[in-house]
Formats: structure tokens, sequence, C-alpha cells
């Protein structure tokens, strides 16, 4: 089945740490998404990359860093620089044309310690 | 810039009422126009969407809604509520701009309870 898959689902830093949040999606979507979720604030866009080898910081990109090597992959680090990290973080792909249809993963659930 | 709301944080109907959620959007064009859905701890799962044409667009799960452009509205509705459907949602809209292409924004969303 084609889908989006992100790695780990829970995840436990300490303060200080960068950590790095897997993003795999076999859709064959040239765009994808990086969305950081907290309680009552809806999604606020983090990174996002239209094509390979390319990405644009979002509303919240301070603190994150991405690379886009593959179409395949995504991957999302998030740096000591983060002052408050603990959040759900959800990637999305699509197929980067007008409409803009998301593609969501599960989510991977960050809490630092 | 585009922009999304949803006036309603919570709301709680009994299973078997009536359901309305709300949403207002700020955009200059033809919007394009979405409804998701959000279980907790998961991802968010695509309800149904407005591109163009007929401005009632039928969905899954039973939803509808209906684009209304001269009150800026894409309001979701369902007419009986199963207690499954408690989850939060979401709409938002698509960006067209060259530079910003197939962006979404998002509402804050509304988070719905059903009383059995």
């Amino acid at each position: 089945d084609g889908g989006i898959t992100q790695s780990p689902k829970y995840l436990f830093r300490k303060e200080g740490q960068n950590v790095t949040l897997s993003c795999e999606q076999n859709l064959n979507h040239d765009a994808m998404y990086w969305y950081r979720q907290d309680p009552g604030q809806g999604l606020r866009l983090i990174y996002y990359s239209q094509i390979v080898n390319d990405f644009q910081k979002g509303d919240i990109a301070e603190g994150y860093s991405v690379s886009r090597e593959k179409k395949e992959s995504f991957p999302l680090t998030v740096t000591s620089a983060q002052k408050n990290p603990t959040a759900f973080y959800l990637c999305a792909s699509s197929k980067g044309d007008l409409t803009g249809e998301l593609f969501f993963g599960e989510g991977s659930r960050l809490t630092v310690l | 810039a585009q922009s999304v709301t949803q006036p309603d944080i919570h709301i709680t109907v009994s299973e078997g009422a009536s359901l309305e959620l709300r949403c207002n959007y700020s955009y200059g064009a033809t919007p394009y126009l979405f409804w998701y859905v959000q279980s907790p701890g998961q991802g968010l799962q695509l309800l149904l969407k407005y591109f163009s044409g007929d401005t009632l667009v039928q969905g899954i799960k039973g939803f509808e809604a209906e684009f209304k452009r001269s009150q800026s509205s894409f309001n979701l509705r369902k007419p009986s509520v199963h207690w499954s459907d408690a989850a939060e949602y979401f709409c938002a809209v698509g960006d067209d701009r060259g530079s910003t292409l197939g962006r979404l924004y998002f509402g804050r969303g509304t988070q719905l309870t059903v009383w059995p």
C-alpha cells in the first residue's frame, strides 16, 4: 500500500540534544511538508520541499533543519536551538500541483525531558 | 495572505443529532478548500475537497460541505452524528501562487465531542 511512514512514533530526548524524525513516502509525490501541532494551535508549517535538493522555510523554521536528497525522504532535525520542541510532528506529501491536497503520516510525538 | 478561521473551538452534540462545523477563509481568488479529520494521536485524513463546480460537495463518512463565495465560507455538515465521529476537524485553504504552490493553510481546528 502507498503511504507515508513516520518514525519513531514516540521519542524522548534530553535538553541540548538534537533529534531527527524520519519521513518516507512511496506515493511518488514531488512535494513534502513538515508541520508542528500543539493543542489549540492547529498545524503550523515548519519546512516544505517541492523538489529534490530544494526546500523552503515555513512559518516556524527556527531551530529546525531538513534535507531532501531523495524524492522519497524528507527527514526533520529538531536542534538544541529549538526552545520548545515538545510537540506532535506531522509529515505530509502532495503531488505539488495547484490543488494542494495533502496526504499525512501518522505523526511523531517528541517529548523533551 | 490566505487565512482560515474556525470560530468554534469545541462543539458537543448528541449521537443522532445534526452537525455543522463552521469555516471562513480569506483568499482573493477561487479557493481550493479542504476538510480534514484527526483522531487522537493520528495523522489527518481527508474528508472532502472543493476545487470548482458544484458548490455542494460530498465526502467520506456521510459528510458534506457547501462552498458559499458570498460568505467566504465552507461549512461542514452531517445529518446524523455517530459516536465514532468524535475527533478534531480542520478546515484548510490552498495556495496557488507560484512560489508556494500547493501549500495549505489550516484553521486551528474544532474538537467534536459526541454524547451517547
